[in-house]
């Protein structure tokens, strides 16, 4: 079935370096999709959006990748910091859907 | 103040009990939704509202109902609680406008049954 899933469940890094989190989704008709970060015993937050008709948008300290080719939508952090420790979601807006389809989420633990 | 506020944030019920989650936004807007999400997992849907005479199921409805008093109140109930419904769930709300519509969450109620 149709659905937006995540590589890994879990991902350790050391803190001032880079993350990646990645996303795969399998439905193609897409208007945009939404990352979001959720802290412990908090719900989840926006963090950056991408169209469908881009492949990059950068927020601050985040980048967000889209590869329509290969249905893969990745987040990257840039020198993650304590604070970035939390789940990821992405979340896929279908094209004539009116309600987001989440993913499992990515637990992303930074190591001092 | 939070802009989505969930009551209670914890709950601890018995099997068949009668359980109302409340959620109340000062956001202003029309739509608002309630997820469930269980570890592990993700969220999924229960029932989302557009404005305050609609109502929609969504992937995991049943045995739970829902009431939008007002634009800024949407409750969840569920009329007999069994144990598998132990989960912690979400209230939130959704801007709409320039393309993307952003979802705004509550911190959640947290539900148990025993």
């Amino acid at each position: 079935g149709e659905s937006v899933g995540l590589h890994l469940p879990t991902l350790s890094v050391q803190e001032g370096d880079n993350s990646i989190i990645n996303c795969a989704y399998s439905n193609s008709a897409s208007d945009y999709f939404i990352w979001y970060k959720q802290e412990s015993g908090k719900g989840p937050q926006f963090i950056i959006d991408i169209r469908s008709n881009m492949d990059k948008r950068q927020g601050q300290r985040v980048t967000v990748l889209l590869n329509k080719t290969v249905k893969h939508l990745s987040l990257q952090i840039a020198a993650t910091q304590p604070g970035d420790s939390a789940v990821y979601f992405c979340a896929e807006n279908r094209k004539g859907a009116q309600k987001l389809v989440f993913g499992q989420g990515t637990r992303l633990t930074i190591n001092p | 103040d939070a802009d989505v506020t969930q009551t209670p944030r914890n709950r601890i019920t018995k099997t068949g009990k009668r359980i109302m989650l409340e959620c109340s936004q000062t956001k202003g807007h029309d739509r608002m939704y309630w997820y469930r999400q269980d570890p592990g997992l993700g969220l999924r849907l229960i029932y989302y509202s557009f404005d305050v005479k609609d109502i929609n199921k969504g992937e995991i409805s049943d045995g739970y109902s829902v009431s939008r008093q007002a634009q800024a109140k949407f409750s969840l109930s569920l009329e007999s609680a069994i144990p598998n419904q132990t989960a912690l769930y979400f209230c939130a709300t959704e801007s709409t406008g320039q393309g993307i519509n952003i979802q705004y969450f509550g911190a959640g109620t947290r539900l148990s049954v025993l």
